[in-house]
């Protein structure tokens, strides 16, 4: 699986956007990118997926630079209950022993009122 | 639809003792994990099972073992507790054939104290 670089902490207000940067730069052509944030002592949570073009489920917005390098997570409207770690993984979506999840350290988002 | 259900929540073991942790799902998946969490840490997988009856380690796997009889339940055996063991254990389960992707649905975790 390819490595993946976040920041370990961010900020943002309440009903403001907040956009989780992950860096993949040596992700590989059959790698997606995957989220998941886990709150406060509870099991980690499937946010997102995609492999190269944007997407957007019902709890955020996935963006994918055009060479794949990076992406950005997108809540587009904090709340408290969004403060988390979030976590961004690379691995190719199936086939072969590749169904594990490595989790990194991610990013703890605060959401402050 | 319960999904993903762990016991016990807490434990708290003496040095030496055993005990066995129960992950149970009830979405049909077909692979099973477990994964421990230290403070300020990741989360590291221990072993892992891509059907019933199968195995396998993971990152971490020393000092444990599991088993895989029916295809729901994935147990994780500590057979003789040491403090380093002292962690938040995760059980967490996925379905190969999901057309859409490989998500994984996590369980709440159990806290174990080893003392």
């Amino acid at each position: 699986d390819a490595k993946t670089t976040q920041p370990p902490s961010m900020d943002c207000a309440e009903g403001r956007a907040a956009n989780l940067p992950c860096n993949h730069s040596t992700i590989s052509g059959n790698e997606y990118v995957y989220w998941y944030r886990q709150i406060h002592s509870q099991g980690p949570q499937y946010i997102i997926h995609g492999l190269k073009n944007n997407e957007t489920n019902e709890m955020a917005s996935l963006i994918i630079t055009e060479d794949r390098k990076s992406s950005t997570l997108i809540l587009p409207h904090a709340t408290l209950r969004d403060t988390a770690v979030y976590y961004c993984i690379a691995r190719p979506e199936r086939g072969g022993s590749n169904y594990k999840l490595t989790f990194g350290k991610g990013t703890l988002l605060t959401v402050n009122p | 639809n319960a999904g993903v259900t762990q016991t016990p929540k807490f434990r708290v073991l003496k040095t030496g003792q055993s005990m066995t942790l129960l992950c149970a799902q009830d979405m049909n998946h077909e692979y099973m994990y477990w994964y421990r969490q230290d403070p300020g840490m990741g989360l590291r997988l221990i072993h892992y099972s891509v059907g019933e009856g199968t195995t396998a380690k993971g990152e971490v796997p020393d000092g444990y073992n599991v088993s895989r009889l029916k295809k729901q339940n994935f147990l994780l055996g500590l057979e003789s507790a040491a403090p380093s063991q002292t962690s938040v254990y995760f059980c967490a389960s996925s379905y190969p054939g999901q057309r859409d992707h490989y998500g994984y649905t996590f369980g709440s975790g159990t806290r174990l104290t080893v003392v």
